[in-house]
């Protein structure tokens, strides 16, 4: 079974600013996929980034990147130039390659506070 | 856009009470998911459906059950609501191809008495 561990319940940082999210995770696949979800106040969880284990790039999307660190079996977001807007809790999740119904496993969650 | 729609955003329920919690999609995803959120545990998957009148339980089965008639429609039930099911319960769905995002809907805070 997979386990995947956000050591860190809440954090801080002032807007505009860059804030780093940990998450590392355990398991004995050699592909699969790892995800950052955002839950905003309002409660709706969107994507916010993906990473494919095969590939050794690191992904992007605009302020949001991963530090993939697949040895370590370490996938951190990294957020520049922090907006309030990135108040929300943030989930890192891990899915096996060819797994039926596409099962997400998630980490505990870390609440991430922007102050202005 | 992918819309997901949960029935009630807050729910107050007695214990004992049979409790259904329902949620639609619009994307003809062939997968559909209940999770619950708590504090610190992060979601937990109840049960998953990756067609109509299909069910697989996830990590957290026990007093739930589900029912999935048609493909756009996924319900929880608690069979006798009890105060450790007070909880957030969030649905979501997926095509069902390797890697597809899941797509979630509100929530549901559900909290029995």
């Amino acid at each position: 079974a997979q386990t995947v561990t956000q050591s860190q319940p809440e954090m801080s940082v002032q807007e505009a600013e860059t804030v780093t999210l940990s998450c590392t995770y355990d398991t004995s696949e050699s592909n699969y996929y790892l995800f950052w979800y955002k839950q905003p106040p309002s409660r709706q969880m969107i994507l916010v980034i993906r990473q494919e284990a095969y590939k050794q790039q690191n992904a992007t999307e605009n302020r949001f990147s991963v530090n993939f660190q697949k040895a370590a079996k370490s996938f951190s977001l990294k957020i520049s130039d922090s907006q309030l807007g990135d108040t929300a809790m943030y989930f890192c999740a891990f899915m096996k390659s060819f797994n039926a119904g596409n099962m997400l496993t998630f980490g505990g969650g870390t609440r991430l506070m922007v102050k202005p | 856009d992918v819309k997901v729609t949960q029935s009630s955003r807050y729910l107050v329920k007695r214990t004992g009470e049979k409790v259904f919690l329902e949620c639609v999609q619009d994307m003809d995803h062939e997968n559909m998911f209940w999770y619950r959120q708590d504090p610190g545990l992060g979601l937990r998957l109840i049960y998953f459906s990756y067609d109509v009148k299909m069910k697989e339980k996830g990590d957290i089965p026990e007093g739930y059950s589900v029912s999935r008639e048609k493909k756009e429609r996924f319900s929880l039930i608690l069979e006798s609501a009890s105060t450790n099911q007070t909880s957030m319960y969030l649905c979501a769905s997926s095509f069902e191809h390797t890697q597809q995002p899941q797509h979630f809907g509100d929530g549901t805070r559900l909290s029995i008495l």
